[in-house]
């Protein structure tokens, strides 16, 4: 079965430092892998995804994840930090093979940033 | 393009009431889908649609959920009687194809709130 794991719940930084989310992936196969931001009050928004193509994948918002194998992790980066950042992220799996789009969400990080 | 659109946005009600939510979807999006999210969690699927079937229901809880779409398009989903832990965010999302790098849109959710 396919699974994702957030390492961390809470992330706080300032404006203008880096960003790390971090996510371990569990999958029998080469997985599909997608990160999401959710600003409170509203729907998920995708921000970036991962299909055995390039292994760093950039997304919007100055966003990008590189995905490691070896690792078994998709980590999510950005290199300076902005207030409007500030939101829970979700770090997903696509479970099943095949045609099956069925999504599988860890648990999230919220993210703070400080003035 | 109009986004997933949801209704109620909040919505309070005693235990033992029944309770429903509405779902408009992209239009041409074939696929539909509901989620739980409950407080501090990632959203988990409920149910899946392709058009008017349901596909993927096996974690909508059958004994008092229930879920229809009707024509292939809007699609409500309803709880009777509601407990006091079906307190969650419900979110629908739509898709167009149920397969796979086929993007899923969600809407803002329908906060259920049961006392």
């Amino acid at each position: 079965a396919q699974s994702v794991t957030q390492l961390d719940s809470h992330v706080s930084v300032s404006e203008g430092t880096p960003v790390l989310l971090r996510c371990n992936y569990s999958s029998s196969y080469s997985p599909s892998l997608f990160w999401y931001v959710q600003h409170p009050n509203k729907g998920l928004q995708l921000l970036l995804k991962y299909t055995s193509a390039a292994t760093l994948v950039k997304g919007i918002n100055g966003f990008e994840a590189e995905f490691k194998k070896s690792e078994t992790s998709f980590h999510l980066t950005k290199p300076s930090a902005h207030m409007s950042d500030a939101a829970e992220y979700f770090c997903v799996v696509r479970s099943g093979g095949g045609a099956t789009n069925k999504l599988i969400f860890g648990t999230g990080t919220l993210l703070a940033v400080q003035p | 393009e109009a986004g997933v659109v949801q209704s109620p946005r909040y919505k309070i009600i005693e235990k033992k009431q029944p309770v429903a939510f509405w779902c408009n979807p992209i239009s041409g999006h074939n696929t539909l889908y509901w989620y739980r999210q409950n407080l501090g969690q990632g959203p988990e699927l409920l149910i899946r649609y392709e058009n008017e079937e349901a596909v993927d229901d096996s974690q909508l809880p059958k004994d008092r959920f229930s879920a229809e779409r009707l024509k292939g398009v809007d699609s409500t989903l309803k709880i009777q009687p509601a407990e006091l832990g079906d307190s969650a965010v419900y979110l629908c999302a739509s898709s167009l194809r149920g397969t796979a790098n086929s993007p899923l849109h969600f809407g803002n959710g329908t906060r259920l709130t049961v006392t």
